[in-house]
């Protein structure tokens, strides 16, 4: 079965401290990895996906995500948090098997929350 | 690019009503959309997925004669809750990819309270 974990529900940094998101999968094959954001009462915004090629992708807001493939480990970061980065970010793997393939599993969500 | 749209953002029922979330992509054509439900401070759902012109798939467990979907252009699905309870109090969310395996773009969400 493909998966994604996101080990805490919380982290908690003060603006302008690096940012760490945890995200870890189990996938059989190549795993399609996203991570998406979520602001109150809103749908998702798309941050980056990994799909083949360099580790460390970039993508939307100063993020980035470095895919680890030893520690199947796909973690967001930012160098640099901001109070508006405070939000719900989910990490997903694109499922790839039988009736499922193409669609999203989810991790739990990371409640982000910058403090000034 | 990739902007998806829903209406309406909320709504407020009664029970026994139906009612009809539209999730559009302005700026693409969108081959899949996908409908989710959500939970206060939980993980996204998938209801089912919906191919245009074609039968939409349910996943387990949900009810396909209550949550009525429709793929009917390359831009549009509509996700109707039928017979609307207040248990179908919710937050959905709809998706929209150009093909199946490419990215998912979302919706801004639709809050739907039965009374």
């Amino acid at each position: 079965a493909q998966s994604v974990a996101q080990p805490e529900d919380q982290v908690n940094v003060a603006e302008g401290n690096p940012l760490t998101v945890k995200c870890t999968y189990s996938v059989s094959g190549n795993p399609y990895l996203f991570w998406y954001v979520q602001y109150p009462n809103r749908g998702l915004q798309f941050l980056l996906k990994y799909i083949t090629g360099d580790n460390l992708v970039k993508g939307s807001y100063g993020f980035e995500a470095e895919f680890n493939k030893s520690q199947t480990s796909f973690h967001l970061k930012k160098p640099s948090a901001l109070v508006s980065d405070s939000a719900l970010y989910f990490c997903a793997v694109r499922l790839a098997w039988g009736d499922s393939w193409g669609k999203l599993q989810f991790g739990a969500g990371t409640q982000v929350v910058v403090t000034p | 690019g990739a902007v998806v749209s829903q209406h309406p953002s909320w709504v407020i029922c009664k029970s026994g009503t139906s009612v009809k979330i539209e999730c559009r992509s302005l700026d693409f054509q969108a081959t899949t959309m996908f409908w989710y439900r959500q939970f206060p401070k939980q993980s996204l759902m998938l209801m089912a997925t919906s191919n245009e012109g074609s039968k939409a798939t349910y996943e387990q467990g949900v009810e396909k004669d209550k949550f009525l979907i429709n793929h009917a252009s390359l831009t549009l699905s509509t996700l109707t809750v039928t017979s609307a309870h207040p248990e179908d109090s919710s937050f959905y969310i709809c998706s929209a990819s150009k093909r199946i395996q490419e990215t998912q773009y979302f919706g801004p969400g639709t809050r739907l309270l039965v009374l």
